[in-house]
């Protein structure tokens, strides 16, 4: 009863490397979403994709970049991380049935520390 | 761009008390309004949705009401557990959006 699962867990990086973050979710769902969260302020999202081959810009885009080569998973990259893209990212999905009105289901987030 | 507010920021009852969480949001064209709950170190639950063309929604001591007009949404729990303890979060679905606009949340802590 896996859900969703975020690899890695914690990664600390130093400015100008670059990383893949991997959710996973073993439910079916035509909808991902990856959202950054900071202290203080709410869950911002950064890309989603409404379904296999397909991405889109959310909120803060900027030096991330998506792809969703399979159903099931949605790869978050940076190219090149920045201090200002310390945070914790959560990926979440939900199902595309009943118009919309579906919950989103969260996987624990990966913690990322740029120095 | 839609605002959504939960206040307040942080709130201690003791155990057994009933308690009112508060969300506002700025722009009434809303799909549906969600709220999830968060421990920490750990991803947000989802605890019920209120689609917009409905008032309330309930699951066990959990209560939720949605009023469009005013803006406004409350989370009813009732007699409080330690358990509850955690940052509850309300976010909401903009009519023709595909992305949820969240609050910051709001910390509980039920004391036994």
């Amino acid at each position: 009863n896996a859900g969703v699962t975020q690899t890695p867990k914690f990664r600390v990086l130093k400015t100008g490397q670059s990383m893949t973050l991997l959710c996973a979710q073993d439910m079916n769902h035509e909808y991902m979403y990856w959202y950054r969260q900071d202290p203080g302020m709410g869950l911002r999202l950064i890309h989603y994709s409404v379904g296999e081959g397909t991405t889109a810009k959310g909120e803060v885009p900027d030096g991330y970049n998506v792809s969703r080569l399979k159903k099931q998973n949605f790869l978050l990259g940076l190219e090149s991380a920045a201090p200002s893209q310390t945070s914790v990212y959560f990926c979440a999905s939900r199902s595309g049935l009943a118009g919309g009105n579906q919950p989103q289901h969260f996987g624990d987030g990966t913690r990322l520390s740029i120095l | 761009k839609q605002e959504v507010t939960q206040i307040p920021a942080a709130l201690s009852v003791p155990e057994g008390e009933n308690l009112v969480l508060n969300c506002s949001f700025t722009d009434s064209a809303i799909y549906n309004l969600q709220w999830f709950r968060q421990d920490p170190g750990k991803g947000l639950t989802s605890l019920l949705l209120i689609q917009s063309s409905q008032r309330e929604q309930t699951s066990g001591r959990l209560n939720a009401s949605l009023d469009k007009s005013s803006g406004r949404s409350t989370l009813y729990i009732a007699a409080s557990q330690p358990g509850d303890s955690a940052t509850y979060l309300c976010a909401v679905s903009q009519t023709g959006a595909n992305n949820l606009f969240f609050g910051t949340g709001t910390r509980l802590t039920v004391i036994p």
